[in-house]
């Protein structure tokens, strides 16, 4: 059975910080893994979609990488803003024989806090 | 383009009761999938559809269930509301099984 763990599950930074948001998943045998932002109850939005055979993904300040040997990825955030306070969740499908099922694995998610 | 949209947005049942959920994934997308949202379990996968037919369903009792129509609209059901129900519930959609899942804003369920 598939677990994604995300460490740390609280973080408080000043405005300007580079920071880094944690994954792990126990099963290496992933299609692909997304980032997702969850604004207080809010929907979902999506920030970035790695699939397995890549190892990382940009998107404006936001750097995502995928070490599916390892069963890790990272959310790398440049130049933190107050507008990035969210609850950031990585969620992971599984690998059915070259196709994907599209049910995801949650973590539990990181709340991040940036304070001007 | 328009995003997913759920409806509606607020529910407010007594248990024993039950419920219909809407949701309308953005247009040409054929796979929806569905999740519930709460404080201490976090998401969990209740099941996906494609082409009108479910392809996978996560652990829950039969009191859940769902279906898509032909223009990949989807609905699920909960019937004989418990408390433990009350949830924050997600639809997400996508072009195809394994890319990127876009979500909904949710549907608030409260049963009392």
């Amino acid at each position: 059975k598939q677990e994604v763990t995300q460490i740390p599950a609280a973080l408080s930074v000043p405005e300007g910080e580079n920071l880094v948001l944690n994954c792990s998943f126990t099963d290496s045998a992933i299609y692909n893994l997304q980032w997702f932002r969850q604004d207080p109850g809010k929907g979902l939005t999506s920030l970035l979609l790695i699939q397995s055979s890549q190892r990382e993904q940009t998107s404006g300040r936001l750097n995502a990488s995928l070490d599916k040997s390892s069963g890790r990825s990272t959310l790398y955030i440049a130049a933190s803003q107050p507008g990035d306070s969210a609850t950031y969740l990585c969620a992971v499908s599984a690998n059915a024989g070259g196709t994907s099922y599209g049910k995801l694995t949650f973590g539990q998610g990181t709340i991040l806090t940036v304070h001007p | 383009k328009a995003g997913v949209t759920q409806t509606p947005r607020y529910l407010i049942k007594t248990r024993g009761q039950q419920v219909t959920l809407s949701c309308s994934p953005i247009s040409g997308h054929r796979s929806v999938s569905w999740y519930q949202q709460t404080p201490g379990q976090g998401l969990q996968f209740l099941f996906e559809y494609f082409s009108e037919t479910q392809r996978n369903k996560g652990n829950f009792p039969g009191r859940f269930s769902g279906r898509q129509f032909s223009n990949s609209r989807s609905e699920m059901n909960v019937s004989t509301l418990e408390l433990g129900d009350s949830a924050l519930y997600l639809c997400a959609s996508s072009w195809l099984f394994g890319y990127e899942q876009y979500f909904g804003p949710g549907t608030r369920l409260t049963v009392t």
